[in-house]
């Protein structure tokens, strides 16, 4: 079955930079996206960007313009997400997600059927 | 932008009853909505897709309606484990979540 492992948990200061992986293994790496998604504590799901293997298209949320950078390693399965200027909003629960449809020049935007364990961030002084 | 509101925030129900979601989109998203069921400290779960198709592996108590601006989580019967928050998602031209809307018993 789909399985997407993510790196361990992180704890930064504020205006620090994390970088979170996701391994993807066990489907066809190059045909489904990939998606972040965070939970702050006690919140709800926050959609933040989403990743072509394949080609290395990207699209992010609005709010995270210029803070965030997603990227991909093909060789390794594995898609990065970078999140900087962290604040302490960004301490949250990292989802990576595995689109349910595959990649296609229609959309980059699919409902997500499969998901890593996540992996938490803290940001505090 | 397309904003997603659910509703109620919670729902108070019992085992073996039916109960409704609501959610309803700011703007017209056709069937680009999905549904997913979150146990506390676990990721999430993909209920429906397409406002209507269930996901693999999901009981058949569990189905979703609607299109255009509203849609509906349906279950039928409910069991002790599903007792829990459930969340919609759009995925038109961008993507979002709902607030998430909390089945408790």
């Amino acid at each position: 079955q789909v399985l997407l492992m993510h790196s361990g948990t992180e704890m930064k200061k504020p205006g620090a930079s994390v970088k979170l992986s996701c391994k993807a293994s066990k489907y066809s790496f190059n045909n489904y996206y990939i998606y972040w998604v965070r939970q702050a504590p006690g919140q709800g799901l926050e959609w933040m960007g989403v990743i072509s293997p394949s080609g290395g298209a990207t699209s992010h949320a609005q709010k995270l313009q210029g803070r965030i950078t997603m990227t991909r390693d093909r060789s390794t399965t594995t898609v990065s997400m970078e999140l900087r200027n962290l604040r302490s909003e960004d301490t949250a629960v990292y989802f990576c997600a595995r689109s349910g449809g595959s990649v296609s020049i229609a959309s980059l935007y699919y409902y997500m059927d499969d998901w890593g364990r996540g992996t938490t961030v803290t940001v505090s002084s | 932008e397309v904003v997603l509101t659910q509703s109620p925030g919670t729902v108070s129900s019992s085992p073996g009853e039916r109960v409704t979601f609501s959610c309803r989109a700011s703007q017209s998203i056709s069937s680009s909505l999905a549904w997913y069921q979150q146990k506390p400290s676990q990721a999430p779960t993909l209920l429906i897709y397409d406002a209507s198709n269930r996901a693999t592996g999901i009981p058949d108590r569990f189905s979703g309606s609607g299109s255009g601006t509203d849609f509906t989580l349906t279950i039928s019967r409910l069991e002790p484990e599903d007792f829990t928050v459930y969340y919609c998602q759009y995925y038109g031209d961008s993507s979002t979540f709902g607030q998430g809307t909390k089945l408790e018993i």
